[in-house]
């Protein structure tokens, strides 16, 4: 069974930094794109980055390009999230997903995403 | 960048209703368009991917349609577990961005 669990989440000042993580389980991890999305407390999803399956290739939404950066490690079966220069409106739930159509079409592909991990709270406060 | 727009926000229907949700892309995404359930505290849940591909183990009431700029998703048959917010997604080029979501309730 696949399993995505996302930890690193919690309260962090305006300006703060802040590393989130995402273990898989239950799939060849290297095979695939993987990615980030968002959500603001009562608010709709954003999609804020994804990485190819072998690191390579990573994009950002325009909101968090230049302060976020994604990365994995295809050893560990971990992604992440570093995320630096918060402010408070990158407070939200983050979740990690698979991007399914890498695992469909092919690698250098980038599209649905599933499954998704439970997500962490990351709250951006003085 | 490309632009979702779904309506309605918020629909209410009965259990058997068919409803439909539609979603407008600011311009032309051939097929490439998602659609995803999510309820209360949980998780999205893909259900139809490149705009009518059904994702294994989803309801076959569940349904999409379109392509360019204008999709569909229908549930055909409401079912009381179907009360969820509904989302679709582009990923015809980069960034990628969702619509703003249907709120689908029982009446």
């Amino acid at each position: 069974e696949v399993q995505l669990l996302e930890s690193g989440g919690g309260l962090v000042q305006p300006g703060g930094s802040l590393r989130l993580s995402c273990a898989a389980s239950g799939f060849i991890f290297s095979n695939y794109a993987m990615t980030w999305v968002r959500q603001a407390p009562g608010k709709g999803l954003e999609w804020v980055s994804v990485i190819s399956d072998s690191g390579g290739n990573t994009y950002y939404a325009d909101s968090v390009k230049g302060r976020f950066t994604i990365s994995r490690d295809n050893s560990k079966n971990t992604l992440y999230l570093q995320m630096n220069s918060l402010r408070a409106e990158d407070t939200a739930v983050y979740y990690c997903a698979e991007d399914g159509r890498s695992k469909v079409v092919g690698s250098g592909n980038y599209g649905w995403f599933e499954p998704w991990g439970q997500g962490t709270l990351v709250t951006v406060s003085s | 960048d490309i632009q979702m727009t779904q309506s309605p926000s918020s629909v209410s229907a009965s259990v058997g209703d068919r409803v439909t949700i539609t979603c407008r892309a600011s311009q032309g995404i051939s097929r490439w368009l998602a659609w995803y359930q999510q309820k209360p505290g949980k998780a999205p849940k893909l259900l139809i991917y490149d705009a009518f591909s059904l994702q294994s183990g989803v309801p076959s009431r569940f349904s999409g349609s379109g392509s360019g700029t204008d999709f569909t998703l229908t549930i055909s048959s409401l079912q009381p577990e179907d009360c969820a917010v509904y989302y679709c997604q582009h990923y015809a080029s980069f960034p990628i961005t969702f619509g703003g979501g249907t709120k689908v309730e029982i009446k």
